[in-house]
């Protein structure tokens, strides 16, 4: 199957700081992607979805300001979080449909420590 | 807006048990569903994928059923193992874009 590959699968960070996670459709193209987070013990929930070549479309109640992407080519997007809170701690997960989009890829994740 | 729960939110059985977990969405307007595998801290294994026009697929010891007009699915693992124990998740994808709605996941665990 599609390989998905993000980086890193996890970070610790200090407050204010910025982080940036990497998410690579290995051997497909993809001109669309989508990120996710998951809380401790919630489910996960859409975050944003990334357009290469355009803007990101955020979910309700995701500050775009916050949380940068950047589809930079078909291959890569990417997620900042900036200025980062100790709230923000949490696993990002970002997802790549197939060609065809009949079937999500998924990244292995990246966990997230703000301290 | 598409809702999607999972019954039970936790399940502990014996090895060698079969077993079913309950997914149910609110919009039956889905392009396809799926169900995933998710270790502790880890990523998302995805087990089995199933079209809006299909009623079920299987893998191995497990079988996934999708009934579209009342909202629900099934994945039903057979002859349980220790190597099982996960949290399950299962998810619609409202469009054929891959975008989904994940449900609130079933932890189960299998003990020797």
């Amino acid at each position: 199957g599609a390989v998905v590959s993000q980086h890193p699968s996890w970070v610790i960070c200090k407050s204010g700081t910025s982080v940036k996670i990497e998410c690579r459709s290995l051997d497909f193209q993809a001109t669309t992607m989508f990120w996710y987070r998951q809380f401790p013990k919630q489910s996960l929930m859409l975050m944003a979805t990334s357009n290469e070549g355009s803007k990101a479309t955020y979910e309700q109640g995701v500050e775009k300001d916050k949380f940068l992407i950047n589809h930079a080519s078909l291959t890569l997007s990417t997620l900042t979080v900036t200025s980062a809170h100790p709230e923000d701690s949490s696993f990002y997960i970002c997802s790549a449909p197939s060609t065809g989009n009949t079937e999500a890829f998924f990244g292995q994740g990246t966990r997230l420590t703000v301290v | 807006k598409q809702e999607v729960t999972q019954i039970p939110a936790a399940l502990s059985v014996p090895e060698g048990e079969n077993l079913v977990l309950n997914c149910s969405f609110t919009d039956s307007a889905i392009y396809n569903l799926q169900w995933f595998r998710q270790d502790p801290g880890k990523g998302l294994t995805s087990l089995l994928l199933i079209q809006s026009s299909q009623r079920e697929q299987t893998s191995g010891r497990l079988n996934a059923s999708l009934d579209k007009s009342s909202g629900r699915s099934t994945l039903y693992i057979a002859a349980s193992q220790p190597g099982d124990s996960a949290t399950y998740l299962c998810a619609v994808s409202p469009t054929g874009f891959q975008k989904l709605v994940f449900g609130t996941g079933t932890r189960l665990l299998v003990s020797p």
